[in-house]
């Protein structure tokens, strides 16, 4: 089956740059969406189609895809940006909805 | 404006049934997929189940299906998830979501359902 990779965490100082990825195979291939989960409330959609924002959401937020990676970018990081992050493609050969493990973002 | 409401969830023993719904309002109901995704508590994500609209395309998580079944009222903008055979690490908080594209666009609150004897 196929598996999305994050890393459990980064960190990152208030008015910098974090830079949250997303490993799969071929991953370039597929369109990447993002969600930011904090706590106790519901995922909200922050990036999708790679790197298409709805409506609401900070230009600060981007994302790209290629490769076996894809990215989330967050400038000008501020510290209400500390979060949960998870990638999410459709698998079509399998039919299925994949997440990745999710990224915590601290903002130190 | 779009609001997702879930409801039904609670604590039940193993082995039970249990049968969530999803109150949808604000859009067309009927033109969107509509999916169950459930968080086990400090975990991550777990896509449960996808439905279209008409019921053309139904679509389930290998671990879950056969125990979970999808489905919905487009008469009525309902969605549900019955669950049977309920078991421990069914243990989540259930969210249904509309699927844009690939995208889930819009989330409800979740609803926490508890598997314990």
């Amino acid at each position: 089956s196929y598996v999305l990779i994050q890393s459990p965490s980064v960190s990152v100082a208030p008015g910098q740059t974090a830079r949250v990825t997303c490993g799969g195979n071929n991953i370039g291939t597929m369109s990447v969406h993002w969600y930011q989960q904090k706590p106790g409330l519901a995922p909200v959609l922050v990036v999708y189609d790679n790197s298409d924002r709805p409506s609401g959401i900070p230009e600060r937020f981007s994302g790209s895809n290629s490769g076996n990676t894809a990215t989330l970018t967050i400038s000008r990081v501020e510290a209400g940006d500390e979060a949960d992050y998870f990638c999410q493609v459709w698998h079509g050969d399998s039919e299925h909805v994949i997440f990745g493990g999710g990224t915590k973002l601290t903002v130190l | 404006e779009v609001h997702l409401v879930e409801s039904g969830g609670g604590l039940v023993k193993p082995g039970e049934s249990l049968i969530l719904s999803c109150a949808a309002s604000g859009f067309i109901f009927t033109s969107y997929t509509m999916n169950w995704v459930r968080q086990a508590p400090g975990k991550g994500l777990e896509w449960v189940a996808s439905i279209s609209g008409g019921y053309r395309d139904l679509y389930y998580a290998d671990s879950l299906k056969g125990r979970f079944t999808i489905s919905r009222d487009d008469g009525s903008d309902l969605l549900y998830l019955r669950m049977d055979s309920l078991r421990a690490e069914d243990t989540a908080v259930y969210y249904c979501a509309r699927v844009f594209g690939t995208a889930r666009d819009y989330w409800g609150q979740g609803t926490l359902v508890t598997v314990s004897s």
